[in-house]
């Protein structure tokens, strides 16, 4: 079966601590791979997304990178954070034979 | 270019009532229509889509949307709300003549609150 993991579920990092979340799909091969962030509990900001292995585009000029360094995983990362960077972060991928969208469970990053 | 309004950040409605959450849509092309659902601190859960057809779209938990090209609108109905529906609903779009990406645009979220 299909399924998403990103983890982890909550993380509570220092102003200017590096960053790294991941997120991998199960049961599929060359999904395209988004990132999104929420702020403030409302609408979904693209930050990411991915094609293939090493294909990243970039929505929005941020603090944040993106890496896919195999087909099924999908990084997310910050050598400095900011206090800015605080959401919910959420990896999706679309489904090719379905043409839908399933989200992970999501990552509440607070930065203190 | 494409682009989702949904024009009501919070919709109340009393439990066994109907529900609707509204949702207008705009697009280059054939329109690729979702709602999701989000309960708090989760990820978002597919509700139901519009490819084509019927435009009456039934979906997951009893919800149904209508599709409506003259009104370029997607709204989501309910015909008996349960205060288990009180969650975040969110609408989004495609273009079906967008390739590569696939890139869905979302609205901004409707808070459906359901009382007892």
């Amino acid at each position: 079966s299909q399924t998403i993991h990103q983890w982890p579920a909550t993380l509570v990092q220092p102003v200017g601590s590096p960053l790294s979340l991941e997120c991998t799909v199960e049961g599929t091969s060359n999904p395209n791979l988004y990132w999104y962030r929420q702020a403030a509990g409302r609408g979904l900001q693209l930050l990411f997304y991915s094609v293939g292995i090493g294909q990243i585009s970039s929505e929005v000029p941020q603090n944040l990178s993106a890496s896919r360094p195999q087909d099924r995983q999908f990084i997310l990362s910050s050598k400095k954070l900011l206090l800015s960077d605080s959401g919910f972060y959420l990896c999706a991928w679309r489904d090719r034979l379905r043409d839908g969208y399933t989200f992970g469970s999501g990552t509440r990053l607070t930065v203190v | 270019a494409q682009s989702v309004a949904q024009p009501e950040d919070q919709v109340n409605v009393a439990e066994g009532n109907p529900l609707t959450v509204k949702c207008t849509y705009s697009v280059s092309g054939n329109p690729y229509l979702f709602w999701y659902v989000q309960y708090p601190n989760r990820g978002l859960q597919f509700l139901l889509k519009y490819i084509t057809g019927d435009n009456l779209v039934k979906g997951s938990y009893g919800f149904e949307a209508e599709f409506n090209k003259s009104q370029t609108s997607f709204h989501l109905k309910k015909p008996s709300a349960l205060v288990s529906d009180s969650a975040l609903y969110f609408c989004a779009v495609r273009d079906l003549t967008s390739g590569g990406s696939y890139i869905p645009t979302f609205g901004r979220g409707t808070s459906l609150i359901v009382h007892p």
